[in-house]
């Protein structure tokens, strides 16, 4: 499975929107992009994920570049409950398994 | 569905005892997958389960662990014998083929003294 890049970590005042940053430059062509979130203490939560198309769901969008070497998770109105480590993971779908890196240590201030 | 249900939730336990993990899938998920997360190593996969058969299992640190799934509604995880290195929390999670993503258990806090 590809490799992803994330920023460590990222501010975000609530109520504006939280755009997330993923680098995935050898992404096969069979290859999904998946976000997860871990809220502290909690198991991962399954967010969104997408092959090449856009994508939105009652929690967020998924922006994936034309190329598909990069992909942005976009939380439109991010609030309090939003602070998590955001995970951003590229495997080929449930023939595949998900290797977690270090992902990005979302902030949700006041 | 009650989601992924793992117990115990906090596990104390002495180094060289037999530690037993269990976790109930979702109802008719047919993968099972079996995480351990430290501050050091993050979130690692051990094993993970297609229809209660084990697929892939290399991420296992040693043969002092072992996981079985005797039917679709029930897996463990085995240490034995526990370590003091093998604290670390252990999630579970369970998807379905074909659908988005796996659902996480609230997992289980192994703490061996």
């Amino acid at each position: 499975d590809a490799k992803t890049t994330q920023p460590p970590s990222m501010d975000c005042a609530e109520g504006r929107a939280a755009n997330l940053p993923c680098n995935h430059s050898t992404i096969s062509g069979n290859e999904y992009v998946y976000w997860y979130r871990q809220i502290h203490s909690q198991g991962p939560q399954y967010i969104i994920h997408g092959l090449k198309n856009n994508e939105t769901n009652e929690m967020a969008s998924l922006i994936i570049t034309e190329d598909r070497k990069s992909s942005t998770l976009i939380l439109p109105h991010a609030t309090l409950r939003d602070t998590a480590v955001y995970y951003c993971i590229v495997s080929r779908g449930s023939q595949g398994n998900l290797i977690f890196g270090k992902g990005t240590k979302l902030s949700v201030k006041p | 569905d009650a989601g992924v249900i793992q117990s115990p939730r906090h596990e104390v336990t002495e180094m060289g005892q037999e530690v037993t993990l269990r976790c109930k899938p979702i109802s008719g998920h047919d993968y099972l997958f079996w995480y351990r997360q430290t501050m050091m190593r993050g979130l690692e996969l051990l094993i993970y389960f297609n229809n209660n058969v084990p697929i892939d299992d290399s991420g296992m640190p040693e043969d002092r662990f072992s996981a079985k799934m005797p039917n679709a509604s029930f897996s463990t995880l085995k240490i034995q014998p526990s370590e003091p290195r093998d604290s670390a929390v252990y999630f579970c999670a369970s998807s379905l083929w074909g659908e988005g993503g796996y659902t996480f258990g609230s997992g289980t806090r192994l703490t061996v003294v």
